[in-house]
């Protein structure tokens, strides 16, 4: 009965490269958010998306940024061109339900965290 | 804007004392709160919920009360033992943008002392 999964736990990239995070999520659930997290700080939300769609994505940076979740295989958040304040973690989560609903919990992976040399 | 916020960065009790966390919100449209644990290197995990409908819900050894008059959530931790130091994230949950996205706090390190 595995988890939420992301790989990799740390990626190291240096200013300029790509960073991509890979996010799977529980079985049974097709709902996967993203958030980032600074150090001593709150999550931040990025992206709700659902298999195939992007159901909301107010908290993406504009530029930069992408995140998928194709009908097979994990999701993927894709960061090109990395700055050194894309050092984070990121961590995702998924939910059974539609979170267009209240009341919706969610359950997080153990998070990857970026350093942006 | 909406905010999420924590009134002690850091709480440090001794072991088998009671502790008690804090958090404000300021979303009046918020209808549902949950309260996340997260250790080091790991993940937020679950610990317990409570709805706008309700003021108080109890789970093992932990309880959460909601007073929506002034905005105010805590958790209360019966008991509190050593593997009960984590940083403790307040979420509330409301409508943004016709989703549900959880708004987290900024969280307090709870330290237990054996």
């Amino acid at each position: 009965n595995a988890g939420v999964m992301q790989n990799p736990r740390h990626l190291v990239r240096r200013r300029g490269q790509e960073a991509r995070l890979r996010c799977s999520p529980m079985k049974g659930h097709s709902h996967v958010y993203w958030y980032r997290q600074l150090p001593e700080e709150g999550l931040k939300f990025m992206v709700y998306l659902q298999k195939e769609n992007i159901i909301d994505e107010s908290g993406m940076p504009k530029e930069r940024f992408s995140a998928e979740f194709p009908k097979e295989g994990p999701s993927i958040l894709r960061i090109q061109q990395v700055v050194r304040g894309d050092s984070a973690a990121y961590f995702c989560a998924s939910s059974p339900w539609d979170s267009r609903k209240s009341g919706n919990e969610q359950f997080f992976g153990p998070g990857t965290r970026l350093t942006v040399l | 804007g909406e905010s999420v916020g924590l009134h002690l960065p850091t709480l440090s009790v001794q072991e088998g004392d009671n502790s008690i966390i804090n958090c404000a919100y300021s979303n009046s449209a918020s209808d549902y709160f949950i309260w996340y644990k997260q250790e080091s290197g790991k993940g937020p995990q679950f610990i317990i919920d409570i709805r706008s409908n309700m003021d108080k819900r109890q789970g093992q050894r932990v309880t959460v009360l909601l007073n929506k008059t002034v905005k105010h959530l805590s958790l209360q931790i019966a008991a509190t033992q050593p593997g009960d130091s984590a940083v403790y994230f307040c979420a509330e949950n409301g409508p943004s943008g016709g989703s549900y996205i959880p708004t987290f706090g900024r969280g307090t390190s709870l330290i237990v002392h054996p």
